[in-house]
C-alpha cells in the first residue's frame, strides 16, 4: 500500500527562481490537496482537485502560484519568481470522495517538500 | 484568523497514564473534526476523527470525544507509550463546502511520554 509521494524532499534555490513540486496521490484517491506549513504554525490550505478539475483555491495562492493535476493523478505546484515569505514545508495530501453513507473521508499526507530561499 | 486553537503547546505525561490533548474552534458550521500526529521531517499522519452527529469516537487507545455546546474537542491517549511521543494537530472541516472539505488546523501540541 503506498502512501502519498512528494517529490523532491527538499528545494533550496535563490530568489527570483521558478520552482516546482510534485505529488503522487494514493492511487484510488480522487481528491488532491496542497498545503502549507510554516514553523510554528499548522497547515494552511493552499488547493484542491476533484479528478482533474481545480475546484478551490485559497486567497494565500497568489498569482506566482500554480497547480495543475492534468490526467487526474499526480499533481505539480509551481511557484514563479519565489520570495523570501515562500520559504515553508509544502505538503500533499489526498482522500476519496465519501461514498454513500459516509459524511466524510479523511486526508492522507505525504511528507512533503521543504522550500529553502536563500 | 485562527478558527481552530490548541492553546498548549505542550504536554509532558509519564508513560502508561492517560495524555489529554484539547482543542477549541470557533466556526459553529464545522462538522468534520481530526487528530494528526506528526514526528519530525514526516508528514501529518491521520489518527482519528469524528462526525458532528456524534460526541465520541473509540480506535484502541484514542479516543475523541466532541462537545459541539462548548466547540471543544479533546483526544485522549490511554495507555501513553513512549512512541507517542509527537506534535498531534487538531483539525476541522465543512462538509457541505465549495472547498471540498479542506481542513483547518490547530497550532499543534507537542507531546512528550517519558519512561
Amino acid at each position: 500500500d503506498t502512501g502519498v509521494s512528494q517529490n523532491p524532499r527538499h528545494k533550496i534555490t535563490k530568489r527570483g527562481q521558478n520552482v516546482t513540486f510534485r505529488c503522487d496521490p494514493i492511487s484510488e484517491h480522487n481528491r488532491l490537496y496542497w498545503y502549507r506549513q510554516t514553523l510554528g504554525q499548522g497547515p494552511e490550505f493552499l488547493t484542491y482537485f476533484q479528478n482533474e478539475a481545480q475546484l478551490e483555491k485559497s486567497r494565500l495562492l497568489s498569482d506566482r502560484f500554480s497547480a495543475e493535476r492534468p490526467k487526474g493523478s499526480f499533481s505539480t505546484l509551481e511557484i514563479q519568481r519565489t520570495e523570501q515569505g515562500d520559504s515553508a514545508m509544502y505538503l500533499c495530501a489526498s482522500s476519496l470522495i465519501p461514498g454513500q453513507g459516509a459524511r466524510s473521508q479523511p486526508q492522507h499526507f505525504g511528507d512533503g517538500t521543504r522550500l529553502s530561499i536563500l | 484568523d485562527q478558527q481552530v486553537k490548541q492553546n498548549s503547546p505542550s504536554l509532558s505525561v509519564q508513560e502508561g497514564r492517560i495524555s489529554i490533548l484539547n482543542c477549541d474552534y470557533t466556526n459553529s458550521m464545522f462538522d468534520y473534526f481530526l487528530w494528526y500526529k506528526k514526528y519530525p521531517a514526516e508528514g501529518p499522519t491521520f489518527l482519528i476523527s469524528i462526525s458532528s452527529i456524534k460526541d465520541k469516537n473509540e480506535d484502541g487507545r484514542f479516543t475523541v470525544f466532541l462537545n459541539k455546546s462548548a466547540k471543544h474537542l479533546s483526544l485522549h491517549i490511554v495507555p501513553s507509550q513512549p512512541g507517542d511521543s509527537a506534535v498531534y494537530f487538531c483539525a476541522a472541516s465543512l462538509v457541505n463546502s465549495n472547498s471540498g472539505y479542506a481542513l483547518n488546523f490547530g497550532k499543534g501540541t507537542s507531546l512528550l511520554v517519558t519512561p
